[in-house]
Formats: C-alpha cells, structure tokens, sequence
C-alpha cells in the first residue's frame, strides 16, 4: 500500500515556539491531504483539510491562525502550529488519499508534540 | 453525517475467531462503510471497506446486512499483534474525510 511519512516522530518544545511538522506521501500523489489531533486515550478529531494549490478547509473551532498548513505540492503538506501553549500537546496524525471512489486513506506514524 | 456505534471494549483468546460488530441505522445509500484499526502510539491502519456485498481480503472479512443497518468485521484467527482500536466509519461518495467516533478496543489474550 501507499506510504506516508511524518517528521518529526516526537518533538519537545518551550511555551511560545512554533513547531513545524511535516506529512509526506512517498511513492503516490495526494492531491488530498488530513491534518487530525489526538488527544490520550480520546478518538482522532479532524482538525483540516488541504488541497494542493489552495487554502485548507479548517473545522469548527480549530483556529486557521494557530494552526497554519501549507500544501505546497502534491507530495508534502504540513502544519505549524505557532506560539505552541501546554495545551496544544498531543498526537497531531496526517493522512492522504487517492484519488478514487472508495476515499481509502493512508495515515503518516503521527507526530509527538510535548510543549512544556 | 451518519453515525456508527461500537462497543467500547472487546476480548478475544489467540486464535480465535473475532467478531466486531458496528450499528449504523441511519446510512444513505451512498455511504461506504469503513474498517481502520488503531495499534498503541500508531496512526491509523486501513483494514477493509464495503457497500452492499460481502468484503474479503488478506486482514479481515466483512459482513454486511442486507438492510446495511449494521455489520461486522470478522478477523479469522485472532493474533497478539490485533490488539488495537478498531473505527467503523462510514464515508459518502463523495465525502473524503473520515469523522472518528470512539471505536472498540480488542484485546487479544494468549
């Protein structure tokens, strides 16, 4: 199957820095690419959409400015989230699709993010 | 969107058959209905997804109801490596994203 790839694995930052993180589809083109969030022992929550060319379509209550993501080509998307705070620690997962009608998605291991 | 509902908790013996079972009454003709599982600390791994028909493939079966109200995804011989979460979602034609409720946990006892 398709492969996608998140890096970092794990990242440790200071209250008030931006973290980047970064999804890639490596052997396939997504023109389609999720952004979720996982909080312990709770389900994934979508956070956004993005489309390749144009601007992420943001969930209810995800705030478009903290979390910024950019799908710069077909192959890589990411997500800064800027001035990280305690409370934006979590298990922040992309995933990508194909184009096709059964919407299979392929999800990256999922980014650690520990702000202290 | 049409919602799925699962038990929180399941137990299974190695080797031994399992059966998962995901209600959702209120699915249009259009939804597909999706199996991903989840491992500890993993993303999510897509198992198996269907229609109408009965799905087979190298993971899992899936059995589907002939009013599609509910199904159940059959892992033939439970393993150690099986223990996960396990999302019954489903997902319009033409939706791409997939909305996560809370799953079931299999655990898998030797």
């Amino acid at each position: 199957g398709a492969v996608v790839s998140q890096h970092p694995s794990r990242v440790i930052c200071k209250s008030g820095t931006s973290v980047k993180i970064e999804c890639r589809s490596l052997d396939f083109q997504a023109t389609t690419m999720f952004w979720y969030r996982q909080f312990p022992k709770q389900s994934l929550m979508l956070m956004a959409t993005s489309n390749e060319g144009s601007k992420a379509t943001y969930e209810q209550g995800v705030e478009k400015d903290k979390f910024l993501i950019n799908h710069a080509s077909l192959t890589l998307s990411t997500l800064t989230v800027t001035s990280a705070h305690p409370e934006d620690s979590s298990f922040y997962i992309c995933s990508a699709s194909l184009a096709g009608d059964n919407n299979e998605q392929f999800f990256g291991p999922g980014t650690r993010l520990t702000v202290l | 969107d049409a919602k799925t509902t699962q038990p929180n908790s399941m137990e299974s013996n190695e080797e031994e058959p399992v059966h998962l079972p995901c209600n959702h009454s209120t699915i249009s003709g259009t939804d597909y209905i999706h199996w991903y599982r989840q491992l500890p600390s993993q993303g999510p791994e897509y198992v198996i997804h269907g229609l109408t028909s009965n799905v087979n493939n190298r993971m899992a079966s899936l059995a589907i109801a002939e009013d599609r109200k509910s199904s159940t995804l059959i892992l033939h011989r439970a393993t150690l490596r099986d223990a996960a979460v396990y999302y019954c979602i489903l997902l319009g034609g033409s939706q791409g994203n997939l909305i996560f409720g809370k799953g079931t946990k299999l655990s898998v006892k030797p």
